[in-house]
């Protein structure tokens, strides 16, 4: 079935740092691709989203290109902020026979950011 | 204004017990969701309903009963509570028809003690 696999964490960042989050995933056809954050304590909210190969989403500084060639959604933010520590999931749409819909998750990155 | 609320936010219980966990969207959508986070932060789907009616179901245990009454609402029902079903649950909802965005709520945190 359709996979997603992201890099191991924990991933510890000083403010203003660079941040690459790298996922891949597995699937038949072209499914939508997301990013959601779980701040401490929170439930998962959505963070950007991509449709269609080539598509960037992008919110809050964040961003990420679906990469059908390399079969890839990585995030990225150029520079990161205290707020921004928190666990971020990549998951793609699965829809499977009869067409209902679900998301399959990767098993999520926990970040922290120092100040 | 809450879009996808659940209640309880924590429930701590002994095992063998009965217990129900409930959510409810304002988002009028017509798709709703469970999902299971491990003790490791996993997410897996358990459940899906569609208006009223069950689409996906996931291998999970018969311990565990979803039902719901309309589609603003979906319950999650768990008998026999055992160690292994400590974790957070959480409800989430799509419009169906619409973009494949699922939106979720602030999860119950299930302790079987």
């Amino acid at each position: 079935g359709d996979s997603v696999t992201q890099m191991e964490g924990p991933v510890t960042l000083s403010e203003e740092a660079f941040l690459t989050i790298n996922c891949t995933y597995t699937a038949t056809g072209y499914p939508s691709l997301f990013w959601y954050v779980q701040y401490p304590g929170e439930g998962l909210q959505l963070l950007l989203k991509a449709t269609k190969a080539d598509d960037k989403g992008s919110n809050k500084g964040f961003e990420a290109t679906y990469r059908k060639e390399t079969t890839s959604f990585h995030l990225e933010k150029g520079s990161v902020q205290v707020s921004d520590s928190a666990v971020y999931f990549c998951a793609l749409s699965d829809r499977g026979k009869g067409g209902a819909q679900k998301l399959v998750f990767g098993q999520g990155t926990r970040l922290t950011i120092n100040p | 204004d809450t879009a996808v609320s659940q209640t309880p936010k924590y429930l701590v219980t002994q095992m063998g017990n009965d217990k129900s966990i409930k959510c409810e969207q304002n988002l009028g959508h017509d798709t709703m969701y469970w999902y299971k986070q491990d003790s490791k932060k996993f997410l897996k789907i358990m459940f899906s309903y569609n208006n009223k009616e069950l689409i996906i179901n996931e291998t999970v245990p018969n311990r565990f009963s979803p039902k719901s009454p309309d589609k603003a609402h979906l319950n999650l029902h768990i008998n026999s509570l055992e160690l292994g079903d400590s974790a957070v649950y959480f409800c989430a909802s799509r419009e169906a028809g619409g973009s494949d965005t699922q939106y979720f709520g602030p999860g119950t945190r299930l302790t079987v003690l």
